[in-house]
């Protein structure tokens, strides 16, 4: 069974400073599909990111960027430039490639953005 | 339009009502998911529907009884509830030809079994 780590409860960054969210897994297949989403306080879940395990090059969506470690099944966020509007849950999630699945949730980070 | 909608957004409901969730998407995603959120914890998946047919159930207890009428709605029925099945209930949806993507998901109904 697979199964997704985030080592941090907690995470706190200075507005306008960078911060990195940590993410491992643990699957026996070759072929899937990581994704960060983010739930503010509102609890809406949005997807910030995702990552195609069959392409070495790391996501980027505006702010947000990945670095993705294929060999140390690691996946980690690094929000650039952070803004107030950042301040959420943010889950690290995993799903196997074909047809209807279910994802694999971390237990979320919590970052706080202080102004 | 990329929007999941769920009605209604609060339910408070005791042990012996019976109630209904209510979830719709117009994106024409062929599957369709109820997700139970507690409160600090991530969700934790209860149905999915494929094509309107339930095609995973994570071993949910029967007074949560799902229903996919159309492509576009996804409900959930509730009866006899429990205390402790208060919770943020989300529904998702997403394609499902070839490989697929992300899963959309909605703002959530807030239920409380008194």
């Amino acid at each position: 069974a697979q199964t997704v780590t985030q080592s941090q409860p907690e995470m706190s960054v200075q507005e306008a400073e960078t911060v990195t969210l940590s993410c491992t897994y643990d699957t026996s297949e070759s072929d899937y599909y990581l994704f960060w989403y983010k739930q503010p306080p509102s609890r809406q879940m949005i997807l910030v990111i995702r990552q195609e395990a069959y392409k070495q090059q790391n996501a980027t969506e505006n702010r947000f960027s990945v670095n993705f470690q294929k060999a140390a099944k690691s996946f980690s966020l690094k929000i650039s430039d952070s803004q107030l509007g950042d301040a959420a849950m943010y889950f690290c999630a995993y799903r196997r490639i074909w047809g209807a699945q279910k994802l694999v949730f971390g237990q979320g980070t919590r970052l706080t953005i202080n102004p | 339009d990329t929007e999941v909608t769920q009605t209604p957004k609060h339910l408070v409901m005791g042990m012996t009502n019976k109630k209904s969730l209510k979830c719709e998407q117009h994106m024409g995603h062929r599957a369709m998911y109820w997700y139970k959120q507690k409160a600090k914890k991530p969700p934790e998946l209860m149905f999915v529907y494929s094509y309107e047919k339930l095609s995973i159930n994570e071993s949910v207890p029967s007074r949560f009884s799902p229903e996919c009428p159309n492509s576009s709605l996804l409900n959930l029925h509730l009866h006899a509830l429990q205390p402790e099945d208060s919770a943020l209930y989300l529904c998702a949806s997403s394609p499902y030809e070839g490989k697929t993507y992300e899963q959309y998901f909605g703002p959530g109904t807030r239920l409380t079994v008194t």
